[in-house]
């Protein structure tokens, strides 16, 4: 497809576990966003990478969370030992350019997580 | 640091009534401007965008502005249809960031009635 494909769309998991997101953005593009989106809240960045290099993980709210991107296309959001309060929607977009601020970032649908 | 505010919502309407959701916006240098909106169970579509002064971003019947003197960026529509309804989002993406990641506003709900 052309658009941004985020795989699971629903992910279940026990508090405790670890869970593992893909994003697939779209054939190309350079940069690469990881955004959290609580539930009634606007997104809020998580990671940023720029091809395989991850340049800003300012977001990411403890070290329980990892990303990477290691060919500079598809990236895998990780995170371990889950909490209640990481259950939200993930979402991944990226964009054709790095660095530019004009160019619009394309989403996925998102991966929903809840933790029980 | 840079933040967006909209309006509280749910902004609901009937159809063919106008439409304003006001975002205004604070950064450190000089951001493009996004409205994305977000239908039930979908991800963010991009709505339009203005990425300097006085640009005005448009498309299927929504308009929004960018005015630096009042730091804001509002979205019109003249018109609603019962199939606008959806979560509006306000957006920026500021240079001085470095990455250029968003900064989004906490959406609006926007319902209209047939």
């Amino acid at each position: 497809g052309a658009g941004v494909s985020q795989s699971p769309r629903y992910k279940v998991a026990k508090r405790g576990q670890d869970v593992a997101l893909r994003c697939d953005p779209i054939s190309g593009h350079v940069s690469l966003f990881w955004y959290q989106q609580a539930l009634g809240q606007g997104p809020e960045f998580l990671t940023y990478f720029q091809n395989e290099a991850q340049l800003d993980k300012s977001g990411l709210p403890s070290d329980r969370f990892f990303a990477e991107r290691p060919e500079g296309s598809v990236s895998t959001l990780k995170i371990q030992r889950t909490q209640q309060e990481d259950s939200a929607v993930y979402l991944c977009a990226s964009s054709s350019q790095a660095r530019v601020s004009n160019q619009p970032q394309h989403f996925g649908d998102g991966t929903r997580l809840s933790i029980l | 640091g840079d933040s967006v505010t909209q309006m509280e919502g749910p902004v609901t309407l009937s159809e063919e009534a106008f439409l304003t959701i006001n975002c205004t916006y604070t950064a450190t240098g000089y951001p493009s401007l996004f409205w994305y909106v977000q239908y039930p169970g979908e991800g963010l579509q991009l709505l339009l965008k203005a990425t300097k002064a006085d640009d005005k971003g448009s498309n299927k019947g929504f308009e929004a502005t960018y005015r630096k003197e009042t730091t804001s960026f509002h979205l019109e529509k003249g018109s609603v249809q019962v199939s606008d309804s959806a979560v509006y989002f306000c957006a920026l993406s500021d240079p001085s960031s470095g990455t250029y990641k968003y900064i989004f506003g906490t959406g609006t709900r926007l319902k209209v009635l047939a």
